[in-house]
Parts: C-alpha cells; structure tokens; sequence
C-alpha cells in the first residue's frame, strides 16, 4: 500500500457525460501528479500540482481539468467524454517536486 | 522515435534465471525511474537514480549518463517477479515522467 488512495476504483459512464476522479496523496506529500494509461498510448502524463499550484502540464486535452485543494487532496475533471477517453487515471504523490513519486491504484474509466 | 525506449518488450525467464530488462532515452534527464506495473494494474516506484548503481534485494538498478543508458536487472528471478517493468526519465526540474512502453516479464517455475 503506497498510502496514496483514489476513488473511485472504477467508473462506467457514457459518452458526452462528465466525471470526476479524486486523489488523497500520501500524508506529507505536497506534489501530486496525474497520468493517464491507455492501450494504445501507455502511461503519459497529464498534470502536476505543487501546494495547490500548478506545476506542469502534459498532454492533457482542453476537455480535462483538474484542481488541488487546501487539504491537498486533488481532483481531475473529465468532460464531455469519449470513447477514447477510456482509460486506467493514475495519481501519484511525492513529498517535494523531482523527488520519488508514489502511486495511487488507479481509477478505471469505461466510456461506453 | 520515442525518448524513452525500453528492450526488450516481451521476455519469458525460467525460475532463477538472471534478468536484464534495458532502458534508453534521448533526453537530458534529472533522474531515471524504474516501476513494476502488476496484473491488477497498480504501480510501484522501485527505484530512482540519477548516477551509478542502486540495490534492493534481488533487484539492481545501473545507469550510464554519458552513454543514456540504464539497466534493471533480477537475480535469481521467481514466478512472483512476473510483471510489467516500466522505465521513466524525469527532466529538468519538474517531477513529471516520460515513460517507456514497458517490458512484460513472465517467469515460468
């Protein structure tokens, strides 16, 4: 158990709908990250916060966006969604930004 | 051409043979990752290294700056190791990851 949790674990959902994915990083982790695996693209990454802030951002579509919050804890809103979008949504946390990151289960997104 | 390109893609071991999975990129990195992805899907961070040699138990991460080059390698590999090995470079100084497409590993007792 890596101490990062996610919710939910799974999500079916149809296509045009919106969802959001939620990240609880590791206890004393200020930088979470979000990637995003699929069959046909792997893992690539989607977005970085740091302490609330945004930090980086990958190849994260416009349709997609995401927060993190006081508490530190992170969502990722998928909007509008497609089949494509189906996926497995990793977040990962790590204490400091370039330090080891730790990796949530995952959540897996079904758009049918 | 990816900037992380991992080999082989698929390897198939017999119980306790030596393991070497292979690991280049194009890219200035800060630091290399190494991750084990299990059937279930969760990942695991094995190692981080940014220079020279790490080990953890039947597990020994290497790396070569100049040549852009690491290696994970298992000794004395066990059905258990089966898995999905992930290699991934961090640049600069953001921590985000550029991945490799992954070796699947299958140990066979």
């Amino acid at each position: 158990d890596s101490g990062v949790t996610q919710t939910p674990k799974h999500l079916i959902t149809a296509t045009g709908q919106r969802v959001t994915l939620r990240c609880s990083p590791r206890s004393g982790d200020l930088s979470v990250y979000w990637y995003q695996q699929s069959l046909d693209q792997g893992l690539q990454f989607l977005i970085q916060y740091y302490n609330g802030e945004e930090r980086a951002k990958g190849n994260i579509l416009e349709r997609f966006s995401a927060q993190q919050f006081p508490d530190l804890h992170s969502e990722l809103n998928l909007s509008s969604l497609e089949l494509g979008d189906s996926a497995l949504y990793f977040c990962a946390s790590s204490v400091l930004v370039g330090t080891e990151q730790f990796f949530g289960p995952g959540t897996r997104l079904t758009v049918l | 051409k990816n900037e992380v390109e991992q080999s082989p893609q698929n390897l198939t071991a017999q119980e306790g043979e030596f393991i070497t999975i292979n690991c280049s990129y194009s890219v200035g990195i800060s630091a290399l990752h190494w991750l084990q992805q299990h059937p279930g899907g969760g990942i695991v961070s094995l190692f981080m290294l940014s220079s020279g040699k790490k080990k953890h138990g039947r597990l020994i991460a290497t790396i070569n700056i100049q040549e852009k080059h690491s290696s994970l390698h298992i000794t004395a590999s066990h059905p258990r190791d089966s898995a999905v090995y992930i290699c991934a470079a961090r640049r600069g100084s953001q921590g985000n990851l550029i991945f490799g497409k992954g070796t699947k590993l299958s140990v066979k007792p």
